[in-house]
């Protein structure tokens, strides 16, 4: 199992740019997420989904938008990048049980200038 | 509104003593609560946890301690190892409550000297 991937590793976006950051597991969980990390802070929920076709917002979802089209895919969109945007961003799964952990994946680390 | 609370952004141990990490929580509706750890230029992985029915739960060298009345989590590291370098995130969610978001606090770094 790969387990949770992210692509890309790094990006650097100029302001009003777009971008797809994608996110995939192959662990058949029912619940993903995205993070952001931005230095000295914990980890903040931007979206999650419960299940394909599925999402809701977290506790920072302005700038963002997401789909669920399968079980496995998880992509987050940023339509226009703002340097508040700079940040790392995790995507994370889990199964839809109770009492169990999340798996993260590596991170994106982007930059917006 | 911070509802769980990491407030030591960082603690230096030397190797082989203990590793205190504490966190504080202002939900009550929260009843499973997760310790993470994550190495630079990686995301967090699973450390240990434990659900409000239980006020201690170990394994190997980590053990989490939960006290419900006090709205209070630590971890301890028993002895600590230059490798348990790291940060660590405490989490926590309400299952009872749906369950599908999970808090995060700030984080510790942890630094063990050898």
């Amino acid at each position: 199992n790969a387990g949770v991937t992210q692509t890309p590793k790094f990006r650097i976006l100029k302001i009003g740019q777009s971008m797809t950051l994608q996110c995939t597991q192959d662990m058949n969980h029912n619940y993903m997420y995205w993070y952001r990390q931005d230095p000295g802070m914990g980890l903040k929920l931007i979206y999650y989904s419960v299940g394909a076709g599925i999402t809701d917002k977290g506790e920072v979802p302005n700038g963002y938008n997401v789909s669920r089209s399968t079980t496995e895919d998880f992509p987050l969109r940023l339509e226009l990048a703002a340097p508040s945007q700079t940040s790392v961003y995790f995507c994370a799964s889990r199964e839809g049980t109770d009492y169990n952990e999340q798996f993260f994946g590596p991170g994106t680390r982007l930059t917006v200038l | 509104d911070q509802q769980v609370k990491q407030n030591s952004p960082s603690l230096s141990v030397q190797e082989g003593r203990i590793s205190i990490l504490n966190c504080d929580y202002t939900n009550s509706m929260f009843d499973y609560f997760l310790w993470y750890k994550k190495y630079p230029a990686e995301g967090p992985t699973f450390l240990i946890s434990i659900s409000s029915i239980k006020d201690k739960n170990e394994d190997g060298r980590f053990t989490v301690f939960l006290n419900k009345s006090a709205k209070h989590l630590s971890l301890h590291i028993v002895p600590s190892q230059p490798g348990d370098s790291a940060v660590y995130f405490c989490a926590a969610r309400g299952e009872n409550t749906g369950g599908f978001k999970t808090i995060f606090g700030a984080g510790t770094r942890l630094f063990v000297k050898a």
